[in-house]
Order: C-alpha cells, then structure tokens, then sequence
C-alpha cells in the first residue's frame, strides 16, 4: 500500500465550476499537508500549507485536513480555465522530505 | 529572488549510457533534493542534502545512480549505466532548512528519455 494514494483523474469541469481534489494516508505521523500545482513540463509549485488538522483559505482555494480519516481535500472555487494542470498532494512528518500523491490532473473547459 | 536552476533541460541517451545533471539551489538554501518523477506518477525523493551532507538516500538506487554536493551550493546527480525505466524527469528543490519542510522550491527538471 502506498503511504499516499491519490485519484489520477482525469478531472474535466466547466468553467466556473466548484473543484473537489483528494488525498488518503496510511501514515499517522504526517503533520505537514501541502498541495502543489504542475502545469506541463513545469516543476511543482507550493499552492497551499496545512499543519495538522483543520481548513486553510487562500483566496478561491481552500484545504481541508481531516487527520481522524487520514483524509485531506483540495477545493477550488470559480474555476478557471488557468487552473488547468497537474495537482499534487504532499505530506510530512516533519523530519522527512515531502512524500508525494501521484498527482490529479484537473481540465478546465471555457 | 533566483529560482533553482537546473540542466539540461532536456536528455536521450541509449541504455547502458551514462548522464549527468546538474542543479544550482536558491542562494542560502541549506537543503537540496533530487526527486524522480515517472510519467503519471508524483516525484519520489532520490536524495537529500544537509549542506554538503546527505540526509537520506534510502530510495536512491546507489549501484547506478550518484549525487554529491559540492561546497554546499551546486549538486550533480548521476546514472550510470542508464536503464530503460530511468525514463522521467529528475526535479531538484531547494529549501532553507531541514526542519522546514514548507518553502520548497522546484526546478523545471531534466526530462531523460533512454532508448
């Protein structure tokens, strides 16, 4: 089993649609939730940060940490065309480097 | 602020051929990692540097591939021989420190094809 799983998608949604993006865990000790945005042939960008459980709001982005379910949730409100791209969730326990999700690639159609 | 700089960008080599990457980090960053990353699948740490010290290559295949860290700033990661399923994009990211695991910063990534 893998420490991270994460649906591949392919995720294609209208343009202004509300983006649902999640990430399961089998490691309880990961503290650190961060979720990462890749555009083709780019490298991955910070997108938000969680520690431990809770939400987070950024904007038309909001991170969700459910560490009883070992669950975390990317939303993405009003979405845009720009959003397209790979996302990547992230977790540490904190001594570790990041331990990634395979990714979830996400389509916004005008 | 200058982001990683990594090259080439891009790399075909024949298998059992030898290549090497090459990374610069964000000035002052202590930590650099090299991380692989398959197509369809998220990056996989290869190798972590404390400064010129490495902190965990636990998953780096050591019979083939190497990495060092030269002065603390500049990093090489090298395969040799290459195998087929080294094809992929080998990512290098700096961050600032090792309890800090936020404010990593990427590099666009080598993309190695071996044919």
């Amino acid at each position: 089993q893998k420490e991270v799983e994460q649906d591949p998608g392919p995720l294609s949604v209208p343009e202004g649609a509300i983006v649902s993006l999640n990430c399961t865990y089998s490691n309880s000790a990961f503290q650190y939730f961060m979720w990462y945005r890749q555009y083709s042939r780019k490298g991955p960008e910070l997108l938000m940060y969680t520690y431990s459980s809770g939400n987070k709001e950024d904007g038309r982005f909001t991170a969700q940490v459910d560490k009883s379910s070992k669950y975390i949730s990317l939303f993405i409100r009003d979405s845009q065309p720009s959003d397209s791209a790979t996302y990547l969730c992230a977790m540490s326990t904190g001594r570790r480097a990041l331990t990634f999700g395979s990714g979830t690639r996400l389509q916004v159609q005008p | 602020e200058a982001g990683v700089a990594q090259s080439p960008r891009y790399k075909i080599i024949e298998k059992r051929q030898s290549v090497a990457f090459w990374c610069n980090p964000i000035s002052g960053h202590a930590t650099l990692y090299w991380y692989q990353q398959i197509l369809g699948q998220g990056p996989k740490l290869l190798i972590q540097f404390q400064n010129n010290g490495v902190v965990d290559d636990s998953q780096l295949p050591k019979d083939r591939f190497s990495a060092e860290r030269l002065k603390g700033v500049d990093s090489t990661l090298k395969i040799q021989p290459a195998k087929l399923e080294d094809s992929a994009v080998y990512l290098c990211a700096s961050g600032e420190g090792r309890g800090r695991v936020i404010g990593y910063t990427f590099g666009s990534g080598t993309r190695l094809t071996v044919v």
